[in-house]
């Protein structure tokens, strides 16, 4: 996990609410990504920055926002137009083209 | 349409015995290969990787992994399970680092 953190671990939502999940990394990396993890489905991409001021919508990113006005930072809103946000997120960063690094994980559950 | 395989959902096998998780990929067209591991409520952690260097891939403790191009395979190995190796592990696959695709994952039950 080395150089990425993502706070917090454990989320509680109440329906109709909007939260942010935090990334935050050291490694000087250019590109951030966050994926949405469900048991027994890998990994699926919400959203992905290759550069400050820009990102792209990944392949679930309904439901979802995001903003990158840090390199070290690409924080994640689940808002309350996402129908079922309870699941494991994942953010990982990326040097150039070349592995991506995981954080922790945040894990979400709507009341 | 590109996509990861992994064939197995679960593999249990005896601590002492060898470990073969196997993961296969849709092209042929020489892509980049991964494999993580992770331990529950946890993020991913690289084991291995292939960038088209040697097709015969070691990773950290004790996994290697055999790059087949003929097959499209990238499968998993360890000649010896460890209690410790009891996990989730996913097969990642890139065509040219802009989009990383996931495999569903196999969970290892290592039994004592």
């Amino acid at each position: 996990d080395g150089g990425i953190t993502q706070s917090p671990k454990y989320l509680f939502r109440k329906e109709g609410q909007n939260v942010t999940l935090s990334c935050e990394q050291n490694l000087n990396h250019d590109a951030m990504y966050w994926y949405r993890q469900d048991p027994g489905q890998g990994l699926r991409l919400i959203y992905y920055s290759q550069i400050v001021n820009d990102f792209q919508k990944g392949d679930i990113a309904e439901g979802y926002s995001v903003s990158r006005e840090k390199k070290e930072s690409f924080p994640l809103t689940v808002t309350s137009a996402q129908k079922n946000p309870t699941a494991f997120y994942l953010c990982a960063t990326q040097r150039d083209t070349d592995t991506q690094y995981f954080g922790p994980g945040t894990r979400l559950t709507v009341l | 349409a590109q996509s990861v395989t992994q064939l197995d959902s679960h593999v249990s096998v005896s601590e002492g015995t060898p470990v073969l998780l196997r993961c296969n990929y849709s092209s042929s067209y020489s892509p980049s290969l991964f494999w993580y591991v992770q331990h529950p409520n946890k993020g991913l952690q690289l084991l291995l990787k292939y960038t088209s260097a040697a097709t015969l891939v070691k990773g950290i403790n004790g996994f290697e992994a055999e790059f087949k191009k003929s097959e499209t395979s990238f499968h998993l190995t360890k000649p010896s399970a460890h209690m410790s190796d009891a996990a989730e592990y996913f097969c990642v696959v890139s065509w040219n680092f802009n989009k990383f695709y996931f495999g569903s994952g196999t969970k290892l039950n290592v039994k004592p």
